[in-house]
């Protein structure tokens, strides 16, 4: 069964570096999505991409935060300059179409800022 | 909003018994998905009920959608230790991102 995959598994990084998520969704998924949970917290909504370009964005999602899909398989969540409080498990997931269908979830990416 | 609140926040049963789960929302929706997250894992479609069907079936699982009140449940039968897990709603309306609440917590004793 096709699924979502996400690298690295686990990201340690120091306080303002930039660190690149990356993400691959299934292949024929045109909707993409970043999420993010801190831990003990719940899923919070980070991004949702389509066409190319961000469709909807939370408040979360501020200047430090960027999404590409630089070719024709990944989606990348970038954070330039990484803080204490970026520190979270990171989910991507991808559907077929849009909101009437259920989102596949990567495995996470576990973030941990220094 | 169109997070949904899962009630209860805990709950625990002995391995074979069923478990039942609940979700307010407040928007009016397109359709109500359940999802479930094993400890610090990714979060696994389950099911999704559409807003004009009333119940739903998928292995051992049942789901219920009634749009007056808002309300959905999730029932898990005959439970097995693999389904300790936290389970999480997510009402979907107009909006594609999915807002998740702060789930219940099923744990299963074998």
């Amino acid at each position: 069964e096709p699924e979502v995959t996400q690298t690295p598994s686990h990201q340690v990084t120091q306080m303002g570096q930039e660190v690149i998520l990356r993400c691959v969704p299934i292949s024929n998924h045109l909707y993409f999505y970043w999420y993010r949970q801190i831990l003990g917290q719940k899923v919070e909504f980070l991004v949702s991409f389509y066409n190319n370009e961000i469709s909807e964005k939370s408040e979360i999602f501020d200047d430090q935060f960027s999404v590409e899909r630089p070719d024709g398989s990944n989606f990348t969540l970038k954070i330039r300059s990484t803080k204490l409080e970026d520190s979270a498990m990171y989910f991507c997931a991808s559907t077929i179409a849009g909101q009437t269908y259920e989102q596949y979830f990567g495995p996470g990416t576990r973030l941990t800022v220094t | 909003s169109q997070q949904g609140e899962e009630d209860p926040q805990a709950l625990s049963i002995q391995e074979g018994e069923n478990a039942t789960m609940n979700c307010s929302y407040k928007t009016s929706i397109n359709n109500l998905q359940w999802y479930r997250q094993n400890s610090g894992r990714g979060l696994v479609h389950l099911i999704l009920i559409r807003s004009n069907e009333r119940e739903k079936h998928s292995g051992r699982l049942r789901v219920t959608l009634d749009t007056s009140k808002k309300s959905s449940s999730l029932l898990i039968t005959a439970s097995r230790a693999a389904d300790t897990a936290s389970y999480f709603c997510a009402p979907v309306g107009s909006a594609r991102q999915l807002t998740f609440g702060s789930g219940t917590q099923l744990t299963v004793l074998p």
